[in-house]
This record gives C-alpha cells, structure tokens and sequence, in this order.
C-alpha cells in the first residue's frame, strides 16, 4: 500500500539552485497539500489543492511554486533555494468531508 | 494572532499521570477538528476527530467547545509509548488545514 510517496527523502542544495520535491498520491484523493516544517515547530501550510488544475496559496506560500496537472501528482518548486528555506517538507492528502490526511514520510532539505 | 494556537510544553508526566492539552482557534468558521499524534522525525498521523459532543477512544478524550472556540485533548493513565507531539488541526471552509505549532509529551517511568 503506497499511500502518499514523497522523493527525495534528503536533499542538500546551494543557494539559489532550484529543485522539485515530488509528491504522489495512489488513493485518488481530491485535496492536497504541502507543509513545511521547521525544528521543533509545528507544520505551515504552503500550497494546497482542492483538484487538477486548483492550487491555492497557504500561509508560507513566497519562494515556492506548484502544479497539479492530475490528481495523483503535486509536486512543489524551489526556484532559488534559500537558507531559510532549510526544512523538513510534508506532502499530505484526503478525500472530502471530515476525513483524515494522510502524510508522506517527509522530504528533508538544507540549503547551504 | 496565529490561526491555531497550542501551549508548546514540554508536559513531564510520570507514568499512570492524568494529561490534558488545550488548543485554542481564531477562525470562529473552522468546521473540523483533529488531533494528531507526531512521533520524533515522522510523519503526523490522526489520533482523532474532535465531535462537538466530545468523544472518546480508549484512554483518549477529546472535547470541543465552540462558543470559547478551544479544543482539548485528555490523556488517562499515561504510557511511556505516549511521548510524541500532539498537533491541534483546525479545518475551515472544508480544505484549508490549518496545524498547530504542537505540544510535546514526555512520560516516565
């Protein structure tokens, strides 16, 4: 059962290189959404979408960008990695209604 | 004022210890509530649904009280397996979730 599958696990970038962090669902979830989370806070909410084709920003959305092109895929961009933006990466999803979300295993990135 | 906001702790129980945690939430339109369980470099995973009638599972409470916009999470006989973050989840207008910033949970024995 995959569930939410997140790749990379690690990741070290440089300032102002770029990457994508993968995020795939296999549950035909309509909602997903992207956290960050720094050491020893709680989770920020950074993109989320309610469908292909729907993304909305969050609370922490400058210096990320995403697409969701189907349902099963929403991967997050950095364009120019910052310092700040060293973090632990939760990509998560769910059906509608009151149900639960359903977490990757976490993407950890450091820029240096 | 954060949209969901947690005492962050730590809580130092010793085992058998009654625990509660309280959770308060600014968004008086927030429609769903939860509590989540984040083990040390894990994931979150649901612990419950927080009811407006509050509910109960096993030696978890939950309670919700919308007039005072809080909700609270009660821990009966505390284990040494319950050491882990409890993260307070607000859901409003049905797809932004909204996490609290956690509240750690220490028991020994």
């Amino acid at each position: 059962n995959a569930g939410v599958t997140q790749t990379p696990k690690f990741r070290i970038l440089k300032i102002g290189q770029s990457m994508t962090l993968q995020c795939t669902q296999d549950m035909n979830h309509n909602y997903m959404y992207w956290y960050r989370q720094d050491p020893g806070m709680g989770l920020k909410l950074i993109y989320y979408s309610v469908g292909a084709g729907i993304t909305d920003k969050g609370e922490v959305p400058n210096g990320y960008n995403v697409s969701r092109s189907t349902t099963e895929d929403f991967p997050l961009r950095l364009e120019l990695a910052a310092p700040s933006q060293t973090s632990v990466y939760f990509c998560a999803s769910r059906t509608g209604g009151d149900a639960e979300a359903f977490f990757g295993q976490g993407t950890r990135l450091t820029v240096v | 004022r954060k949209e969901v906001e947690q005492d962050p702790g730590p809580f130092n129980v010793p085992e058998g210890a009654t625990v509660a945690f309280n959770c308060t939430y600014s968004n008086s339109a927030s429609q769903s509530f939860f509590w989540y369980r984040q083990d040390c470099r894990k994931e979150p995973k649901l612990l419950m649904s927080v009811y407006s009638s509050g509910n109960e599972d096993g030696r978890f409470t939950a309670q919700l009280n919308r007039a005072s916009q809080y909700i609270s999470l009660l821990i009966r006989d505390s284990k040494l397996s319950d050491s882990a973050t409890y993260l307070c989840v607000v859901r409003t207008g049905g797809f932004k979730t909204i996490f609290g910033a956690g509240t750690r949970l220490f028991v020994k024995a």
